[in-house]
């Protein structure tokens, strides 16, 4: 079946770190794939997406990685700040803008 | 200019009673899809409508439907609401598949 998993509910680091948040995917056939932040009594941001004819792909301090043999897929936030303290989800796009999201990771940021 | 619009932003209503929440999508959006999210079950899709057609359908009851209008507007309808139905739901639009959704604010909807 299609499911998303992400393997820490919760991150923390200290601000000026590298942050990574890691994520697994089941569906072998999706081709696009789609990181979120969501913010307290927010909807979830686009931060970055990646097609599956990739492996990485770079944003502003952000970098997702995506490794196909393994359905895996990372988002790499830089000297991460405590404005980047949030809930992370990744998400597959099944098809027709079916999109299946993992369970979330908290970020946490301290000063 | 301006994001996916949800209204309302809060809503209150009891057991039994049917709901309707609308979403105008980002202006030349023509996909708009809706997510029910919880803590218990995170968030999980509900359905996607492009050109007032509905492409694709998640895993719930009958009783809730949308549909979307001619300006790619959208509504979701719950009807006889239960306790579980509580929720913040949200919609999504996008210009075409394949392609970023953007998430409006959502409306949170409790059932007492």
């Amino acid at each position: 079946g299609e499911s998303v998993g992400l393997h820490l509910p919760t991150l923390s680091v200290q601000e000026g770190d590298n942050s990574i948040i890691n994520c697994a995917y089941s569906n072998s056939a999706s081709d696009y794939f789609i990181w979120y932040k969501q913010e307290s009594g927010k909807g979830p941001q686009f931060i970055i997406d990646i097609r599956s004819n990739m492996d990485k792909r770079q944003g502003q301090r952000v970098t997702v990685l995506l490794n196909k043999t393994v359905k895996h897929l990372s988002l790499q936030i830089a000297a991460t700040q405590p404005g980047d303290s949030a809930v992370y989800f990744c998400a597959e796009n099944t098809g027709f803008q079916k999109l299946v999201f993992g369970t979330g990771t908290r970020l946490l940021v301290s000063p | 200019k301006a994001g996916v619009t949800q209204t309302p932003r809060y809503l209150i209503k009891t057991r039994g009673q049917q709901v309707t929440l609308s979403c105008s999508p980002i202006s030349g959006h023509r996909s708009v899809s809706w997510y029910q999210q919880t803590p218990g079950q995170g968030l999980q899709f509900l359905f996607e409508y492009f050109s007032e057609t509905q492409r694709n359908k998640g895993n719930f009851p009958g009783r809730f439907s949308g549909r979307q209008f001619s300006n790619s507007r959208s509504e979701m309808n719950v009807s006889t609401l239960e306790l579980g139905d509580s929720a913040l739901y949200l919609c999504a639009s996008s210009n075409r598949s394949g392609t970023e959704a953007f998430f409006g604010q959502g409306t949170r909807l409790t059932v007492v």
